[in-house]
């Protein structure tokens, strides 16, 4: 069965550093997704990709966050100066439409970031 | 953000009964329901949804059932087995909302052998 992959799966860094998390979504998808999860907290949506730009993005996704899927298979989601509240899981999806029209996301298992 | 809410942080129930897991709306705008369920160490796995023109989806063991008037949602398990233990997660979207799917805080359900 096809599926989401994520790298690394648990990242430490130092408060201030840049963070690349990796996600290589399933192949024939076009949407592509960032989701978090704050320890105890709501999965949160970060941001949504489609035909090389991004199509959606929270309040969350500031000047700090950026994505890119610089080959046609990996996407990325870069956190250039992060913060101790930027400690989180991570969550890469993909999907073959919108949920309204195909209703499934498939997420990777995630990659979790602590920063210091 | 409460726009989608789950009250319920934990349930438990028996081997072979009815597990019900509750969800509740405050935007109108929702018009798709989904539920995911995830285990320790994965990312949420879709198991069902809902468009608001219905009021009832089944798969399976898994049903669905949404009441626009009371703006709320369950998922009915039958029979439960312990293998369905898990976090269910609630999630909605909507046309205003596009591409983004707003989850509730997740219950922890524990079917017991």
């Amino acid at each position: 069965e096809p599926e989401v992959t994520q790298t690394p799966s648990h990242q430490v860094t130092q408060m201030g550093q840049e963070v690349i998390l990796r996600c290589v979504p399933i192949s024939n998808h076009l949407y592509f997704y960032w989701y978090r999860q704050i320890l105890g907290q709501k999965v949160e949506f970060l941001v949504s990709f489609y035909n090389n730009e991004i199509s959606e993005k929270s309040e969350i996704f500031d000047d700090q966050f950026s994505v890119e899927r610089p080959d046609g298979s990996n996407f990325t989601l870069k956190i250039r100066s992060t913060k101790l509240e930027d400690s989180a899981m991570y969550f890469c999806a993909s999907s073959g439409g919108t949920p309204m029209n195909t209703g499934e996301l498939f997420f990777g298992e995630g990659s979790r970031l602590t920063v210091l | 953000d409460q726009q989608v809410k789950q009250n319920s942080p934990s349930l438990s129930v028996q081997e072979g009964r009815i597990s019900i897991l509750n969800c509740d709306y405050t935007n109108s705008m929702f018009d798709y329901f989904l539920w995911y369920k995830k285990y320790p160490a994965e990312g949420p796995t879709f198991l069902i949804s809902i468009s608001s023109i219905k009021d009832k989806n089944e798969d399976g063991r898994f049903t669905v059932f949404l009441n626009k008037s009371a703006k709320h949602l369950s998922l009915h398990i039958v029979p439960s087995q312990p293998g369905d233990s898990a976090v269910y997660f609630c999630a909605a979207s909507g046309w205003t909302s596009g591409s983004r799917l707003t989850f509730g805080e997740g219950t922890q359900l524990t079917v017991n052998p």
